[in-house]
């Protein structure tokens, strides 16, 4: 099974750029989709289709995609984007969705 | 707008089913742009893709629930359910319902709230 790999924990001072990796074999061949999801709320879509944002997710939040990983770039960071974020993509070898393990953002 | 809302019961006693049921608002669920998930969330743990059901009405599951996983789809209602049989105590969490854009390889663009289920005797 496709497995996606991604750090447990991220910290970032406000103002600074956050760089979260996620890892998996070849998943540049993959649609990559990110999600943000604060505490005790339904996670939220903030990147598709490896770099396109949804309506109303500020340009502060971009991506990219190439080779093995993956990598949502968050920058000048506030305190407001301190959440997990997942990464996702769909298996097409099983037609199954995967998601990364998360990684928790801290602004420090 | 389209919005999902999950219901169910909130606790379950252990090797009985849990069933749970989305509704969906500001769309048909019959259309053929979309497809329809369910991803759960053990407490303080990630997301885990449970299974996705096509417009077509095909479905997918994950491997390692397949064997206790249904999902279904009510046109009249608008509606699509899951079903999960033999529950322990594993599987509390936060269910949450999804909907993906045409193609399985889509993003979950919209979810429900989610609804917290408790295995427990």
């Amino acid at each position: 099974s496709y497995v996606l790999t991604q750090p447990p924990s991220v910290s970032v001072a406000p103002g600074k750029t956050a760089r979260l990796p996620c890892g998996g074999n070849n998943i540049g061949s993959k649609s990559v989709h990110w999600y943000q999801q604060k505490p005790g709320q339904a996670p939220v879509l903030v990147v598709y289709d490896d770099t396109d944002r949804p309506s109303g997710i500020p340009e502060r939040f971009s991506a990219s995609n190439s080779g093995n990983t993956a990598t949502l770039t968050i920058t000048r960071v506030q305190a407001g984007d301190e959440a997990d974020y997942y990464c996702q993509v769909w298996d097409n070898s099983g037609d199954v969705r995967v998601f990364g393990g998360g990684t928790k953002l801290t602004v420090l | 707008q389209l919005r999902l809302q999950e219901s169910g019961p909130g606790l379950v006693k252990p090797s009985e089913t849990l069933s749970l049921t989305c509704t969906v608002s500001g769309a048909f669920i019959s259309s053929s742009s979309y497809y329809w998930g369910w991803i759960r969330q053990p407490p303080g743990k990630g997301l885990e893709w449970i299974g996705s059901l096509s417009y077509s009405g095909d479905t997918h599951y994950t491997p390692s629930l397949k064997s206790r996983v249904t999902i279904s789809v009510d046109p009249s209602e608008n509606q699509f359910s899951l079903k999960m049989t033999s529950v322990t105590a594993a599987d509390s969490a936060v269910y949450y319902c999804a909907r993906q854009n045409s193609r399985p390889d889509k993003a979950f663009y919209d979810w429900g709230q989610g609804t917290l289920v408790t295995v427990s005797s």
